[in-house]
């Protein structure tokens, strides 16, 4: 079974900290994504990567970093949160033209 | 404009019956189309994917896709509360790596 494991399920940060969520895969996919999910908006795509240290923005890519150093791992970085990036974020891997694989969600709240 | 259009819902149907949902896209050269359920605060899981035209059966999971009208159809039959659930269609778009995901339509399985 492919599994996307991501690093927290709740995070409770504060405005203008700097916070990491982490995802990792075990099948050696080359594309990995980061989506938010907001209510009445469905996902939307932030960042992605097709392979080690190259990624690409999304449709929301503002307020938001990434860092894919290893093939297995790609991390989202919120330079300086808000109280705006409130949000469930999504990790996704996927081989191209097939279907993506989710982690279990970060539910992140910005006080 | 949004290229992936689902009705929001909440669709509402006994249990028993057939539950059917729907999903346009705007994208003629799409190819690969995806539908995922999703559990309240739980990440997205693939039921099925299609990528000919006509149906594609999997248990009490029925796809259909028209490309010649662009959309994309999932009946479940014999509905159970169980499937009560935020339903999501994904479309693989020519030239785009990620998936583009509809907004989600909710269904409700009534006892």
């Amino acid at each position: 079974d492919v599994k996307v494991t991501q690093s927290s399920r709740y995070l409770v940060k504060r405005t203008g900290e700097k916070v990491f969520l982490e995802c990792v895969q075990d099948m050696d996919h080359e594309n990995m994504f980061w989506y938010r999910q907001d209510p009445g908006l469905g996902l939307r795509l932030i960042y992605f990567s097709y392979d080690v240290k190259m990624k690409e923005k999304g449709d929301i890519p503002e307020g938001y970093s990434v860092s894919r150093e290893k093939k297995e791992r790609f991390s989202l970085i919120l330079e300086s949160a808000s109280t705006n990036q409130t949000s469930m974020y999504l990790c996704a891997s996927m081989l191209m033209n097939t279907e993506a694989f989710f982690g279990q969600g970060t539910r992140l709240t910005v006080v | 404009q949004k290229e992936v259009e689902q009705n929001s819902g909440p669709l509402s149907v006994p249990e028993g019956a057939i539950a059917s949902l729907n999903c346009t896209y705007s994208d003629r050269g799409s190819q690969s189309f995806f539908w995922y359920r999703q559990y309240s605060g739980k990440s997205p899981e693939l039921i099925m994917f299609i990528y000919s035209n006509g149906d594609k059966e999997d248990g009490r999971f029925t796809a259909q896709l028209n490309k010649a009208s662009q959309y994309v159809s999932l009946l479940i039959r014999d509905s159970q509360p169980s499937d009560s659930a935020t339903y999501l269609c994904a479309v693989k778009e020519p030239g785009r790596r990620a998936l583009t995901f509809g907004s989600g339509t909710r269904l409700q399985v009534q006892p």
